[in-house]
């Protein structure tokens, strides 16, 4: 079956440190794959997307995400956290038109 | 461009009752998708849209629910009766639908309906 797994239920940084929220997903292809963000009160908002063009994939806010085939990973990291990051992340990965999400990251950054 | 909208954006209803939910997708955007969170849980796929045609519903959970896209645009969820584990965040997501052949494509969420039965 299909599935994406988040490996942290709960990521916290300090204000300016780097932020990795891990992802993986099985699968016997390469699927799409997206990371979503969800602030408080507000809906998914697309990060960034893998479509097998290059495998580092700049996405918006300064995110990136790297795939890695070998490891059928897709973590998305930041070099510098900002207050305005704390958010929930979603990692999905679309088979056919279907996304399949992971249960989710709660990202907290302290001050 | 306005984005994906939900209405309303809380509900809250006894078990038993009706509800309908409602969602306005991007204009232009052939492609809608519902997909619900249960407290606590993953966001799930429930079924996808083409114009008016459901291409895929393979994630109803069961026939208390029922999806209509009436002339390709609006489309509205209705539970009937509710039940208390239809509690969730209800989204819905639309899509242009002209991606790259063999890849998913990107999907626009709307803000989402909370759901609470008691």
């Amino acid at each position: 079956a299909q599935s994406v797994t988040q490996l942290d239920s709960h990521v916290s940084v300090s204000e300016g440190t780097p932020v990795l929220l891990r992802c993986n997903y099985s699968s016997s292809y390469s699927p799409s794959l997206f990371w979503y963000v969800q602030h408080p009160n507000k809906g998914l908002q697309l990060l960034l997307k893998y479509t097998s063009a290059a495998t580092l994939v700049k996405g918006i806010n300064g995110f990136e995400a790297e795939f890695k085939k070998s490891e059928t990973s897709f973590h998305l990291t930041k070099p510098s956290a900002h207050m305005s990051d704390a958010a929930e992340y979603f990692c999905a990965a679309g088979y056919g038109n279907k996304l399949v999400f992971g249960a989710g990251t709660i990202l907290r950054v302290k001050s | 461009e306005a984005g994906v909208t939900q209405f309303p954006s809380h509900s809250v209803i006894e078990k038993g009752q009706t509800v309908t939910l409602r969602c306005d997708p991007i204009s232009g955007h052939d492609n809608l998708y519902w997909y619900r969170r249960v407290m606590g849980k993953e966001i799930k796929f429930l079924l996808h849209f083409v114009k008016e045609s459901k291409q895929d519903e393979s994630g109803m959970p069961n026939n208390r629910f029922l999806a209509e896209r009436t002339g390709g645009t609006y489309s509205t969820l209705k539970v009937q009766p509710a039940e208390l584990e239809d509690s969730g965040v209800y989204f819905c997501a639309s899509s242009q639908g002209y991606g790259l052949a063999g890849h998913t494509d990107t999907q626009y969420f709307g803000p989402g309906t909370r759901l609470t039965v008691l």
